[in-house]
Parts: C-alpha cells; sequence; structure tokens
C-alpha cells in the first residue's frame, strides 16, 4: 500500500523558514517523480515542485521560484521542501504527491506564516 | 505557461441530475489531464486521468472526455456523496496547473 507522510508544518514568522519531510513507503521511490501542491485555505489546490525520478531535474511555481528548494534522499525513501523567506500568501496546507500523474496523495502538514 | 480554466465555479443540482463540468486548455495538452473530487477536510482524490481512464475504484457513473484543449467530467447520475468540490490538473507540461475548481452544491 503506498503512503505518503508529511511532516514538518507549523507556524512561522514573515521572512522565516521551515523545512518539510515527506516519508513515502509501498513502492519503489527512486522510480518515481514526486511532487509538493498546496492549498490555501479556503482556495483552490496549487502545484508547488516536482524532483524528477532520475537526473536530479526539478521545477517550481513562479510564486516560490528562488525561495523554495525541492530535494530527495533515495537511499532514506523522503522526499523534502526547504521554504525560505515565507510569506503570509505561503500560508497552505502542503500535500506530497507521487508520480508526475499525481496518483497518490499524503495527508498534508499545515505550514501557518504569521507574525 | 498553460491556463485552465473550469465552469461553472458553483452549480446545484438533485440527486438523480446528470451533471457536466468542462476545462478548457489555453494550448494543446493532447490527454494529460486529470480530474479530482475533494470533500470538506479531506485529501484530493484522483476520479478520473488521461482524460477519459476511470480510477480503480470509482464508480462508473463518473465519465471523462476531451482531448487537446477541451475536456469534460460528467457525473451521470447525481449521489449524495458526490456533493464536493472538483478540480481539474494539466500534467502535460510545467508548471502544472489547476483548474479553479468547481463547487457541487445541493440543490
Amino acid at each position: 500500500e503506498v503512503q505518503l507522510l508529511e511532516s514538518g508544518g507549523g507556524l512561522v514568522q514573515p521572512g522565516g523558514s521551515l523545512r518539510l519531510s515527506c516519508a513515502a513507503s509501498g513502492f519503489t521511490f527512486s522510480s518515481y517523480a514526486m511532487n509538493w501542491v498546496r492549498q490555501a485555505p479556503g482556495k483552490g489546490l496549487e502545484w508547488v515542485s516536482v524532483f524528477s525520478r532520475s537526473d536530479d531535474w526539478t521545477s517550481y511555481a513562479d510564486s516560490v521560484k528562488g525561495r523554495f528548494a525541492i530535494s530527495r534522499d533515495n537511499s532514506k525513501n523522503t522526499l523534502y521542501l526547504q521554504m525560505s523567506n515565507l510569506r503570509a500568501e505561503d500560508t497552505a496546507v502542503y500535500y506530497c504527491v507521487k508520480d508526475g500523474w499525481l496518483d497518490y496523495w499524503g495527508q498534508g502538514t499545515l505550514v501557518t506564516v504569521s507574525s | 505557461d498553460i491556463q485552465m480554466t473550469q465552469s461553472p465555479s458553483a452549480m446545484s443540482a438533485s440527486v438523480g441530475d446528470r451533471v457536466t463540468i468542462t476545462c478548457r486548455a489555453s494550448q494543446g495538452i493532447s490527454n494529460y489531464l486529470a480530474w479530482f473530487q475533494q470533500k470538506p477536510g479531506k485529501v484530493p482524490k484522483r476520479l478520473i486521468y488521461a482524460a477519459s481512464s476511470l480510477q480503480s475504484g470509482v464508480p462508473s457513473r463518473f465519465s471523462g472526455s476531451g482531448s487537446g484543449t477541451e475536456f469534460s467530467l460528467t457525473i451521470s447520475s447525481l449521489q449524495p456523496e458526490d456533493f464536493a468540490t472538483y478540480y481539474c490538473l494539466q500534467h502535460n507540461s510545467y508548471p502544472y496547473t489547476f483548474g479553479q475548481g468547481t463547487k457541487l452544491e445541493i440543490k
């Protein structure tokens, strides 16, 4: 059974940093691209970033480019999202999502950016 | 970037009704289109992938169609558990983009 478990969310002040983690199990992690998708309170879904399954290729939404960094550790079956210079508009539930087809989603972790 | 225009943004319908939601892509995306259902406080659930393929375990009253730039999700006979928000997603090219969502409410 595919499982994705996010952690690392919480309350952070504007301009602060936070690192999210996503522990994956139930599939061959290294064989799949992995994404982060977020949802602000009461708003729609927004794709944030992807890390390819090989060749270390990454991509970001314009709204986070230069502030967020995605990475993965295939030996630990874990995906990360390092978030810096956080803004109030980054407040959202962050979901870890498997594959370019977005077939499996984690339960999400809430990030709140507020003073 | 590819823009996804989803309509309507909200609608009300009755149990048993046939409902169609549409998504238009700003450029061709072949069949790289998925539909998700989200209920309040829950994780989005994929219903349709590759524009018209039904996700395993999803009731057959859900169907998807389209290719290129025009897509639709149809629920043939609404059930009480179908009242939710629906999103389309293009995953033809990065950045992936979602439609703005359709909130389906009980009439």
